[in-house]
């Protein structure tokens, strides 16, 4: 079957401007992750969902990150007046629950750079 | 916080070498993750170890989950080009579902 799917795969966009990104994840996996990385470096935990509730929302940077997931399936990452510094790759993982050692299935990412 | 160091960052090797990525916290955590990933791409799960001790092998592989389940090692016998990558280490605090990942080791093989 088909794997997680982000789209764009690359953003570049205005500082001061809202961008959405978005993630699909496996059919069938109830938990939905959202992850940041920097330059190649390790990857930031920024929020997941079970189902279309989000229990831990403690790694999202500032109030101008959110995110939400309708229909147990598509999950939207919404960052509102972008700064330089929210330049990253954004990735998404799909589990087929949370909690333990699922595996997770990482999307390709969506590139986004803030000028 | 939980925060998970790996050494060494870099590492540039021929075809035919042996390495070894180490990945270590002051954490605890329940089980412990290596993911590789190529440019463009996310990361790929290679391994999950679960158990203090526990030696897991694939092909020319090795991963070890220190006895104090604390650290971890990835050992590649023979490395490849094709083993070129970023190496990641994830732990799993046993809290929820969120996976803390190492720094990363980005490793170049060449002929």
């Amino acid at each position: 079957g088909a794997g997680v799917s982000q789209s764009p795969s690359n953003k570049v966009t205005e500082k001061g401007k809202d961008v959405e990104l978005r993630c699909d994840p496996i059919s069938g996996h109830t938990a939905l992750y959202w992850y940041r990385q920097s330059l190649g470096q390790g990857l930031e935990f920024l929020i997941y969902f079970q189902g279309n509730s989000a229990p831990d929302k403690s790694g999202l940077p500032s109030d101008r990150f959110s995110a939400e997931r309708t229909g147990g399936s598509v999950s939207t990452l919404t960052i509102q007046r972008t700064q330089q510094e929210d330049s990253a790759v954004y990735l998404c993982a799909s589990s087929l629950a949370a909690g333990g050692p699922y595996e997770q299935y990482f999307g390709p990412g969506t590139r986004l750079t803030v000028t | 916080t939980q925060l998970l160091e790996q050494s060494p960052q870099f590492l540039s090797i021929q075809e035919g070498e042996n390495l070894t990525v180490y990945c270590n916290s002051s954490s605890v955590f329940s089980s412990l993750q290596w993911y590789r990933q190529e440019p463009g791409e996310g990361p790929v799960l290679l391994v999950t170890v679960v158990t203090g001790g526990e030696v897991k092998k694939l092909k020319r592989l090795t991963f070890q989950f220190g006895d104090a389940r604390k650290d971890s090692s990835l050992h590649i016998t023979a490395a490849q080009p094709g083993d070129t990558g970023l190496y990641l280490c994830a732990g799993d605090g046993g809290t929820a579902s969120k996976l803390t990942f190492g720094t990363g080791t980005r490793l170049q093989v060449t002929l």
